[in-house]
């Protein structure tokens, strides 16, 4: 069974500080690893992640992914109190008809003033 | 540990049927939801229940219906589908009456093809 494993489940910090997330999966035949971010109704999509080493970059966020190691991490500098939500990481597979979508439990972040 | 699960995972129907996308949770959860994921669109919102029978439109909702008898149960409904609904559909529940940043569960999802 497909899994996906995030960590940690929730995680508080100060404004200013930069936070790691982690997200390590176990998944048949590997399409590509999405980063979302759910702080309202609908998580909104962050990244797309489909080839190892390739860092992915938006402002303050960033994310790589390590098919070797079957890992990935999102990166969050100079955080924000707007920064704080939840954070799923989603692996999608491919082939056969077997393709779609498995969500980890995602990461709640916190960040205080 | 919480389980959302959906009908199918695979389906195909033509252009004009009437589908049915059935979504079930064992976890008494309050609130669920049905999602499309499109590739470069991200999940969009189609539309959402918090509780027996209540449901409200999402960002997408023309095109579909839904309908929650029982609390477990949330189904999606394409009166007529059209090749536009080719899409991978996502159902997700969540605990709590805050919509806003409960913890949302998903199901495995339903590749949907129109012809």
């Amino acid at each position: 069974e497909d899994k996906v494993v995030q960590s940690p489940l929730s995680l508080v910090v100060h404004e200013g500080d930069t936070v790691t997330l982690n997200c390590s999966y176990e998944v048949t035949n590997f399409r590509s690893l999405l980063w979302y971010k759910q702080e309202k109704k609908a998580p909104t999509f962050l990244f797309m992640l489909t080839s190892s080493g390739i860092e992915k970059k938006s402002g303050r966020l960033s994310s790589i992914l390590d098919k070797k190691e079957l890992f990935s991490i999102l990166n969050i500098t100079a955080t924000q109190t707007g920064d704080s939500a939840i954070y799923l990481c989603a692996v999608e597979r491919a082939g056969g008809g077997a393709d779609g979508l498995t969500f980890g439990k995602g990461t709640h972040l916190i960040i205080q003033p | 540990d919480v389980k959302v699960t959906q009908s199918s995972r695979y389906l195909v129907k033509r252009t004009g049927e009437k589908v049915f996308l059935e979504c079930v949770q064992d976890m008494d959860h309050e609130n669920m939801f049905w999602y499309r994921q499109d590739p470069g669109l991200g999940l969009r919102l189609i539309y959402f229940s918090y509780d027996v029978k209540m449901k409200e439109k999402g960002d997408i909702p023309e095109g579909y219906s839904v309908s929650r008898e029982k609390k477990e149960r949330f189904s999606l409904i394409l009166e007529s589908a059209s090749t536009n609904q080719t899409s991978m559909y996502l159902c997700a529940s969540s605990w709590d009456g805050t919509i806003s940043t409960d913890t949302q569960y998903f199901g495995p999802g339903t590749r949907l093809t129109v012809l």
